[in-house]
């Protein structure tokens, strides 16, 4: 059973940095795509970035409004990728999903709430 | 950058057909996927690759995609159909996943 774990998320303010874990298991890692999305309260999905596997170009390529800002990156060695949130806005207050697939997500985590506030 | 858009709601009777659109510029030129997400829940694929059914989901979900619609059908609707469904399209040019903002489904 494919399953993607998030961890990480709480209360930050603004300014504030965390990162988020997401450890992956019942699947080939290591040949994964990997993708962050965030829903804010009541809001749409939006996507964060994704990183691609390391047995392809193993980048990461960002959505706009977080270029700069966040920082997608993993360890195959723990089969686990990570999401970077450094200089955090109240907007950025989300349930941050992690997601599996290179052409479309065919798994997704239960998400991790970050709450931006002071 | 590319936009794609859903309406905020449908409704529909339990037994009768829903039909979920999600609008963008030549869509048709694109692969669209389709999420279902639950209260409190993740995403889950319902329809991938414009018109694919992913294992497990029942033969009730279709999907077309032509022009400048994407279409979702649900037929037979059931009362566990109600949730949120979300379109998702690669935009190649900006090289962004795209979501669309989402229908909210309610079975009456």
């Amino acid at each position: 059973e494919v399953r993607l774990v998030e961890s990480g998320g709480g209360l930050v303010q603004p300014g504030g940095s965390l990162r988020l874990s997401c450890a992956g298991s019942g699947f080939s890692f290591t040949y994964a795509w990997m993708s962050w999305v965030r829903q804010a309260p009541g809001k749409g999905l939006e996507w964060v970035g994704r990183i691609q596997s390391n047995t392809d170009a193993g980048t990461a390529d960002y959505a706009a409004p977080m270029r700069g800002r966040f920082t997608i990156s993993r360890d195959d060695s723990k089969s686990t990728a990570y999401l970077q949130l450094n200089n955090l806005d109240t907007e950025d207050t989300a349930v941050y999903f992690c997601t599996k697939g290179a052409n479309y997500f065919d798994h997704w985590g239960q998400g991790t709430l970050v709450t931006v506030s002071s | 950058s590319y936009v794609l858009t859903q309406p905020p709601s449908v409704s529909v009777a339990p037994g009768k057909t829903a039909r979920l659109t999600c609008g963008g510029n030549n869509i048709g030129d694109k692969t669209v996927h389709w999420y279902q997400q639950k209260p409190g829940l993740a995403p889950v694929v319902v329809i991938c690759y414009n018109s694919d059914r992913p294992s497990g989901i029942p033969e009730r979900f279709s999907g077309f995609n032509s022009g400048n619609t994407a279409t979702l059908i649900i037929s037979r609707v059931e009362a566990g159909d109600e949730a949120d469904y979300h379109c998702q399209v690669w935009d190649s040019s900006s090289e962004h996943w795209v979501f669309g903002g989402g229908t909210k489904l309610t079975v009456l």
